[in-house]
């Protein structure tokens, strides 16, 4: 059974801050997608990484994929009361893009 | 900005009644998954819909659940004699091509059985 252990699994944080949240796992995947998920609402995609090593950057969000392809790793600078929210992290097995495997999130307050 | 609609956004139901939740896909979106979320859980995959065809189903879409695209537009999903852990947030998805690329979800049903 593949598995994404995100950490850590709540995060408080002053506005302005900059933060990091994990996403680790021992598979090896083809692709890996970072999601943002408001109370009642559907997940909403932020980022595809497919490349290890692969850095994206949107905003103040920087998202790396590891280069083993296992992990990844999402960093904000300067956090604002707007980046409240839960981040996903998904990802598709290597070799099937017909599903993904979430991980548990990262619960993220940003306090003014 | 293109997006999926899901209905009803909530579904109150009593134990072994049958329910269906409808989602409208992007027009243009070739690929239709339903996945759930239970409070508290993590995100589970249901089922991958291509060419009016099941391409790929979980251990939990077992009989009790169905899935159809009728008409071209609307994707549902049904589930017969629903029980108490059926109870979760059921999120549609779509997107135009396979590989890696991400979805776009819709805001989700949830559904509660009683």
């Amino acid at each position: 059974t593949q598995l994404l252990e995100q950490s850590p699994q709540f995060l408080s944080i002053q506005e302005g801050e900059n933060l990091t949240v994990y996403c680790n796992s021992s598979s090896v995947f083809s692709s890996l997608q970072w999601y943002r998920q408001e109370p009642g609402e559907g997940p909403v995609l932020l980022v595809t990484v497919v490349t290890g090593g692969e850095v994206k950057k949107l905003k103040r969000l920087t998202f790396q994929f590891g280069d083993a392809r296992k992990d990844s790793s999402l960093h904000i600078t300067a956090a604002q009361p707007g980046d409240t929210g839960l981040y996903l992290c998904a990802a598709f097995n290597a070799g099937n893009n017909r599903k993904l495997i979430w991980g548990l999130g990262t619960s993220l307050a940003v306090n003014p | 900005e293109p997006e999926v609609t899901q209905t009803p956004s909530h579904q109150v139901t009593q134990m072994g009644q049958e329910v269906i939740l409808r989602c409208v896909p992007i027009s243009n979106h070739l690929y239709f998954y339903w996945y759930r979320q239970i409070l508290g859980q993590k995100v589970e995959f249901l089922v991958s819909f291509y060419n009016n065809e099941i391409s790929e189903k979980s251990e939990i879409f077992d009989d009790q659940f169905s899935v159809e695209r009728p008409d071209g537009s609307n994707f549902t999903l049904k589930i017969r004699s629903t029980k108490l852990e059926d109870s979760a947030m059921y999120f549609c998805a779509s997107r135009m091509t396979g590989g890696s690329y991400g979805y776009t979800f819709g805001s989700g049903t949830r559904l509660t059985v009683v």
